[in-house]
């Protein structure tokens, strides 16, 4: 089945620092991709998404591009804030498109 | 305001007893969903629903039973089975077929 596999953390920066965490996926065909974050004692929220291969998906300054011949989506930011720590996970649909396959998570802790 | 809801946010239960968890959903969302989260890991499927009536189970859905009376409901029992119930429960409703939003989660404690 469809797998995904990210960078280990922790990943500790200072503010506006240039980010990247890694994050490589394994699939049959071309599922959705998505990258969610959880700050401390939350839920999940829906950072970014994308639906097919080299869409681009961008939120909040953070991007991710789909790339099949890598099968990589990485999660880059070009300058982060103290507000930006929190825990991100890699996401993969399943391949019948009714469940999400997560990475372990990486955590991101920002310093000013 | 719409939103899934999850109660209690944190929950302690004694050994041998079952216990509920609440996930409320006013999205109009089919889809929803039981994950567990330990910490340093990813999330781990434990049950979903598509539809009313009908659930599926995950990856780890030993020791647990759920519920999909009505649309807007999704409660998820720990039972006495569950070897190592600790953690935290997130609940997540979609579309099916498009991305989930999550509640905000409870905290099981087993005492």
């Amino acid at each position: 089945g469809n797998s995904v596999t990210q960078m280990e953390g922790p990943v500790t920066l200072s503010e506006e620092a240039f980010l990247t965490i890694n994050c490589t996926y394994t699939a049959t065909g071309y599922p959705s991709l998505f990258w969610y974050v959880q700050y401390p004692g939350e839920g999940l929220q829906l950072l970014l998404k994308a639906t097919k291969a080299d869409d681009k998906g961008s939120n909040k300054g953070f991007e991710a591009t789909y790339r099949k011949e890598t099968t990589s989506f990485h999660l880059e930011k070009g300058s982060v804030q103290v507000s930006d720590s929190a825990v991100y996970f890699c996401v993969v649909a399943n391949q019948a498109g009714t469940a999400l396959i997560f990475g372990k998570g990486t955590t991101l802790s920002v310093s000013s | 305001d719409g939103g899934i809801t999850q109660s209690p946010k944190y929950l302690f239960r004694k050994e041998g007893q079952n216990v509920t968890l609440s996930c409320e959903q006013n999205l109009n969302h089919d889809a929803m969903y039981w994950y567990r989260q330990d910490p340093g890991q990813g999330l781990r499927l434990i049950y979903y629903s598509q539809i009313v009536n009908d659930f599926q189970k995950g990856d780890i859905a030993e020791g647990y039973s759920v519920s999909r009376e009505k649309k807007e409901s999704f409660p998820l029992t720990v039972t006495s089975a569950q070897k190592n119930p600790t953690a935290f429960y997130l609940c997540a409703s979609s579309i099916v077929g498009y991305e989930q939003f999550f509640g905000p989660g409870t905290r099981l404690t087993v005492l």
